[in-house]
């Protein structure tokens, strides 16, 4: 069945630094691809996505391209904030851009210090 | 912007007892709500399917009987918890689609602990 696989963290950066989370996919046929950030306390949100194949998702200085040769979509951004520190899931559905039945990946923790 | 919310956010019960975990659309309707279950270092993943006035679809291997799902109004999806054992903690997230955008919106999350 499909599947995603994330970097396992916590990932501790400083301040300014260059993130990068891997995220790879097992799926059949060409699923939508999606990036959610869940803050302290809060739900998860949708930081990006991308529909299809070469596609860039990009939010809030984030990007990710969707990568079908390489059944990839990694997160990265330039100079991360101390605002970043979250828990990021990489997701995957079928559903055109619906977002209905995802499927998540574990979760990354992202700890940036000043 | 739309806000899903989600309570309690976090409950211990006993064991053998019922635990009701409420999910709310604050600002938009949802015809359909979907109810995740995440355990420690795992992925979340996806229980069931509720819809509006109809009964909720299961994922293979979540027990209806079990997790008695309620979808009956346009803005209220509740999970029960039903005789709840030590192996039902977890960490529950509902999300709710907004009907005229079709944009999913997630809530906070229970931490259901039961003892």
């Amino acid at each position: 069945g499909d599947s995603v696989t994330q970097m396992e963290g916590p990932v501790t950066l400083s301040e300014e630094a260059f993130l990068t989370i891997n995220c790879t996919y097992t799926a059949t046929g060409y699923p939508s691809l999606f990036w959610y950030v869940q803050y302290p306390g809060e739900g998860l949100q949708l930081l990006l996505k991308a529909t299809k194949a070469d596609d860039k998702g990009s939010n809030k200085g984030f990007e990710a391209t969707y990568r079908k040769e390489t059944t990839s979509f990694h997160l990265e951004k330039g100079s991360v904030q101390v605002s970043d520190s979250a828990v990021y899931f990489c997701a995957l559905t079928h559903y055109g851009g619906s977002q209905g039945n995802l499927i998540f990946g574990k979760g990354t923790k992202l700890s940036v210090k000043p | 912007g739309a806000v899903v919310s989600q309570h309690p956010s976090r409950v211990i019960c006993k064991s053998g007892t019922s635990v009701k975990i409420e999910c709310r659309s604050l600002d938009f309707q949802a015809t359909t709500m979907f109810w995740y279950r995440q355990f420690p270092k795992q992925s979340l993943m996806l229980m069931a399917t509720s819809n509006e006035g109809s009964k909720a679809t299961y994922e293979q291997g979540v027990e209806k009987d079990k997790f008695l799902i309620n979808h009956a109004s346009l803005t209220l999806s509740t999970l029960t918890v039903t005789s709840a054992h030590p192996e039902d903690s977890s960490f529950y997230i509902c999300s709710a689609r907004d009907t005229v955008g079709n944009t999913i919106y997630f809530g906070e999350g229970s931490w259901l602990t039961v003892v």
